[in-house]
């Protein structure tokens, strides 16, 4: 069974204050690990999809990157605005039509 | 245009009662999935449909049932409603195994009272 493992629980940054989340990750044959931000009542919005280790890809402010055992969403020089919860979620070969996703990092970024 | 639309969005009833929560993509998509989230945020798949079959039904009381009329449409069926039924429940969808990414609704926060 995929297992998915974000930490922080919660995260508070000042403006500008560049930091990393983190997502560890256990499944057989990974096929692919999805970045999602979720905002109050709304639904998850995808961000990114690394396949494979080494892999890195950029969005904004937001960078992340995929290792085999985990991936860091790396946030520089955060705004407000980046306030929210960011999702990781994985599908591996023995799931390969569902997302299995982590609990979630809630980042409040104070102006 | 809203890609992937779900209503109602807020959904107050009472126990033992039967209640839908509707779902439409206009994004062409060939799958389509109900989530619901529980109080910790916590995304957990319910049940996945491609090209209106049933692939994946994962372990939810049979009170819950899905209907696919069209590979635009999924629908959630919920029977005798029960306190612990209440959460958000989301729809997505993908094209094929969405390797590419889902598109999400924005949910529909069901309470039982």
């Amino acid at each position: 069974e995929d297992q998915v493992t974000q930490s922080p629980e919660a995260l508070r940054l000042q403006e500008g204050e560049s930091s990393s989340l983190n997502c560890s990750y256990t499944v057989s044959g990974l096929r692919g690990l999805f970045w999602y931000r979720q905002d109050p009542g709304k639904g998850p919005e995808f961000l990114f999809t690394l396949y494979s280790a080494g892999e890195e890809k950029e969005k904004e402010r937001l960078k992340a990157t995929l290792t085999k055992k985990e991936s860091f969403l790396h946030i520089t020089a955060p705004k407000p605005e980046d306030s929210a919860t960011y999702l990781c979620a994985v599908t591996s070969a023995g799931s390969a039509r569902q997302l299995t996703f982590g609990s979630g990092t809630q980042l409040t970024v104070l102006p | 245009d809203t890609a992937v639309s779900q209503t109602p969005k807020y959904l107050v009833t009472q126990m033992g009662n039967d209640k839908s929560i509707k779902c439409e993509q206009n994004l062409g998509h060939d799958t389509m999935y109900w989530y619901k989230q529980d109080s910790k945020k916590f995304l957990k798949i319910m049940f996945s449909y491609n090209n209106k079959e049933l692939i994946i039904n994962e372990t939810v009381p049979n009170r819950f049932s899905p209907k696919s009329p069209d590979k635009a449409h999924l629908n959630l069926h919920i029977n005798s409603l029960e306190l612990g039924d209440s959460a958000v429940y989301f729809c997505a969808s993908s094209q094929g195994g969405g390797f590419y990414g889902y598109t999400f609704g924005s949910g529909t926060r069901l309470t039982v009272v």
